[in-house]
């Protein structure tokens, strides 16, 4: 099955500075790959998303990066905001005929110091 | 169009006994999902349903655990003899299928087995 591996498990930044998250994954079979932001005490939410034939999609300070050959993936926020602090997961799955399955990361807590 | 819907928040139970959480999906989602997350271990995938069917149940413990999804009503996560080690996060998640992988995920259920 998918194993998904994500770095760092904790990033600590400055406010306005930029962050990266880290992902692997290892079934080159998977051709989506969610990214989702969880508050504390709160639901999993998904942020953004990358389909397999995208190698970057942006949503105004988030990006995704996606490289096929090296089976790796990542987020990038810039201009990080105290209320960007969170638990970032991301996932891999593999999408055909109407079902997947997405694996998650361990997750990576971000705090961001005012 | 309300969110997906899990009850109880919280449900505390002894060793032993059964513990029975409710999922309902957002209205026009057919796949059901249900994750387990400890702390620092990320979103665990257990089952996989859709209406009236068990898609995948290969994360799921082949004893006490089980699973179901209705044609009316909610999801069921079943757990008979709960042990201290079923204490967790369980989250459930649901999506329209069908070319929409988004997941939305539910606020949680907290399981305390003392």
């Amino acid at each position: 099955g998918e194993n998904v591996e994500q770095h760092p498990s904790t990033l600590s930044v400055q406010e306005g500075d930029s962050a990266v998250i880290k992902c692997t994954y290892s079934d080159s079979a998977s051709n989506y790959f969610p990214w989702y932001k969880q508050e504390l005490g709160k639901r999993p939410q998904l942020i953004i998303d990358i389909r397999s034939n995208v190698g970057e999609k942006k949503d105004q300070r988030i990006a995704v990066t996606l490289n096929k050959t090296a089976k790796h993936f990542s987020l990038h926020i810039t201009e990080t905001q105290p209320e960007d602090s969170a638990v970032y997961f991301c996932a891999a799955s593999i999408s055909s005929g109407g079902s997947y399955i997405p694996t998650f990361g361990r997750g990576t807590s971000l705090i961001v110091h005012p | 169009n309300a969110g997906v819907m899990q009850n109880p928040r919280h449900l505390v139970r002894r060793r032993g006994q059964e513990a029975r959480l409710r999922c309902s999906p957002m209205k026009g989602h057919s796949h059901v999902y249900w994750y387990r997350q400890l702390p620092e271990e990320g979103l665990k995938f257990m089952v996989y349903l859709q209406k009236e069917n068990i898609i995948d149940e290969s994360g799921m413990p082949k004893e006490r655990f089980s699973a179901e999804f209705p044609k009316e009503g909610p999801s069921i996560l079943r757990i008979q003899q709960v042990v201290r080690g079923d204490s967790a996060a369980y989250f459930c998640a649901s999506s329209p299928g069908i070319r929409n992988e988004k997941l939305f995920f539910g606020s949680g259920t907290q399981l305390s087995v003392l």
